[in-house]
């Protein structure tokens, strides 16, 4: 059965930390996603990594980065964390080629930033 | 930017009608997908359509594709309670990379 675990499940920080947000598929996927995911606003892209050590822009790039050192493992960063930044966050991947596929989620981690 | 809108935003309906929800999306695409998400969870993929196909049928799920109109709908016939959830088109891009983005969201409340 295929798996993206994200690393948690609810997690609150303060103002100015260093957050790590860890996703992990198992499925030997080429390409992962992070999203988040805001009421009325639907799922905006972050980031995406079609390789390791590859990654893109997605629409809302600005206060986060991304690591991707091994191909099971995609993290997302919030160098210093906003309360703008509370939202859920959700972890993707799909095997690669042109998009063709389904992509497979995790749980989502919901993080309130206080 | 968001590549996709869905409409209407919200949609409540008794159990056994039918359920429609339409995308509208602005790029050129490879294909089409519609996600359910289930109260915040992640999301799961109900069914694909690619830019050649015009309609594609999976079990009560009935979906279709103009590329003319940059528009797909997802029609789920029969609805029960169990589809209340909110229903999400994805579309991969074709200019670049497998870059694939979501629509806003439907939210659909089927009463028993």
């Amino acid at each position: 059965d295929v798996k993206v675990t994200q690393s948690s499940r609810y997690l609150v920080k303060r103002t100015g930390e260093k957050v790590f947000l860890e996703c992990v598929q198992d499925m030997d996927h080429e390409n992962m996603f992070w999203y988040r995911q805001d009421p009325g606003l639907g799922l905006r892209l972050i980031y995406f990594s079609y390789d390791v050590k590859m990654k893109e822009k997605g629409d809302i790039p600005e206060g986060y980065s991304v690591s991707r050192e091994k191909k099971e493992r995609f993290s997302l960063i919030l160098e210093s964390a906003s309360t703008n930044q509370t939202s859920m966050y959700l972890c993707a991947s799909t095997i690669g080629g042109r998009g063709d596929t389904e992509a497979f989620f995790g749980q989502g981690t919901r993080l309130t930033v206080v | 930017s968001q590549q996709g809108e869905e409409d209407p935003q919200a949609l409540s309906i008794q159990e056994g009608e039918n359920a429609t929800m339409n995308c509208s999306y602005k790029t050129s695409i490879n294909n089409l997908q519609w996600y359910r998400q289930n109260s915040g969870r992640g999301l799961v993929h109900l069914i694909l359509i690619r830019s050649n196909e015009r309609e594609k049928h999976s079990g009560r799920l009935r979906v279709t594709l103009d590329t003319s109109k940059k528009s797909s709908s997802l029609l789920i016939t029969a609805s029960r309670a169990a589809d209340t959830a909110s229903y999400f088109c994805a579309t991969a891009y074709s200019g670049g990379y497998q870059k694939v983005t979501f629509g806003t969201g439907t939210k659909l409340q089927v009463i028993p």
